[in-house]
Parts: structure tokens; C-alpha cells; sequence
């Protein structure tokens, strides 16, 4: 079975900080990685994902991602917050076959001006 | 490109009144598509999924049922609304390749 933990609820950072927004999964086989975005009675928007390839992925509104295959994590990042980066985080995961993406349960993201 | 709609984007019902929330998809074909809620604002969870017309798969039984009529439809149904389905119902349909998943707007169901 697959899984994905974000062990934080709410992440609070500055205006201009870097920010980290946390992921670690669990699943058997090589994993597919994505990371979406869902702003208030929106629905939810893609960022950025992991396949293969280079471990650090590039993504949307200058988001990044690290794949740490020995840490089984796939933190969200950002050099710089802005405050309209204020949103909730999904982390999800799926693996090699023919399997459904499974999420994370969200981690509010508040930059503060 | 895929676009992929989602009406009625907001619904206030009756307990006991019967619901009918649409989804269609636009752009692809035979495209697997997926019914999440989300309450609270927070977790995701899936609800029903679907491969094929008239092939539609239950993750959690419950009061709600989903159909496929048509290849680009999905619908998500209740014959008697309880007040526990309130919630914000997404649809997505999933890119085969990659397995990403594309979400509609949602629809915000609230049962009074």
C-alpha cells in the first residue's frame, strides 16, 4: 500500500523567507511524486512533479522540489514566499503501476507580509 | 488542450432531497475520471472512480453513487441527502503517462 505523510498542519513564514513545506511517502516500486496547490473554494492546481530523472524539479510560481530517495521525502520549496503563496499544500503519490494518486491530508502554507 | 467542468459550483439542499453534481471533460477521450470530497477544507478522499462507461469503481460505501453515461461524463449522486455529505466535491480525470490528476473547480455542496 501506498502512502504519504505531512506531518505538519500549518507551516508560517515570512514575506521574502524561504519557505519548506514537508512530505515523506511510502510505497513499493519506483514512486511518482507531485506536489498541487488549492487556493480557497478553488480546486486544486498542479505544481510540479517527480518521475525520474533529476532530483531536484522545478515547477510552477517558482516552486522547487527535492526527491531524497534514502529519505523517502519530497519537501516543497521556495527560495523567497510571497504572501499570495498563502494556500493549502498537497503532497501525492503513486507508484510504477497502474495504481491511483494518494494524498497527503494538506499543510496550510501562511506568509505573513 | 483538456479543460474539464464541474456544475453546479454551489448547491444548498435539504436533508432528504435528491442531488445530482456533473462533471465532463473536454479534449481527451476515455479518460479515467475520479469523484473526491473534501471536508472541511482539508484531506482529500476518493469517492468513486471510473475507467470506462458504465464502469464505475466505490472506494467507500456510502450514501452517494457516481455513473458514467456517456465517455466525457461523470456524475456523482444521492437519492436522500444526509447532512454528513456536506462537503466540497471535486472531479478529476488522470493523464495516463505520468498518472498526474487534473481537478475541476469543485462543487460546494452544503446540506441544511
Amino acid at each position: 500500500a501506498q502512502s504519504v505523510a505531512q506531518p505538519e498542519d500549518q507551516v508560517n513564514v515570512a514575506e521574502g523567507n524561504p519557505l519548506t513545506v514537508k512530505c515523506t511517502y511510502s510505497v513499493s516500486g519506483n514512486p511518482y511524486l507531485f506536489w498541487y496547490v488549492q487556493y480557497p473554494n478553488r480546486g486544486l492546481q498542479f505544481l510540479l512533479k517527480y518521475i525520474t530523472g533529476d532530483n531536484l524539479v522545478k515547477g510552477s510560481y517558482g516552486f522547487e522540489a527535492e526527491f531524497n530517495k534514502s529519505q523517502t521525502s519530497f519537501h516543497l520549496k521556495k527560495p523567497s514566499a510571497l504572501v499570495s503563496d498563502s494556500a493549502l499544500y498537497f503532497c501525492a503519490v503513486r507508484d510504477g503501476g497502474y495504481s491511483t494518486l494518494t494524498f497527503g491530508k494538506g499543510t496550510m502554507l501562511l506568509v505573513s507580509p | 488542450s483538456q479543460t474539464i467542468h464541474q456544475w453546479p459550483a454551489t448547491l444548498v439542499q435539504p436533508v432528504g432531497s435528491p442531488l445530482s453534481l456533473e462533471c465532463t471533460v473536454e479534449g481527451t477521450s476515455n479518460p479515467n475520471l475520479y469523484w473526491y470530497r473534501q471536508a472541511a477544507g482539508r484531506g482529500l478522499q476518493l469517492l468513486f472512480y471510473s475507467v470506462g462507461i458504465g464502469q464505475i469503481s466505490s472506494e467507500v460505501p456510502q450514501n452517494l453513487s457516481a455513473s458514467r453515461p456517456q465517455d466525457r461524463q461523470f456524475i456523482l449522486s444521492s437519492k436522500k441527502l444526509l447532512l454528513s455529505d456536506s462537503g466540497f466535491y471535486l472531479c478529476a480525470w488522470r493523464d495516463f503517462i505520468t498518472g498526474e490528476l487534473f481537478f475541476g473547480e469543485g462543487s460546494r455542496l452544503t446540506v441544511l
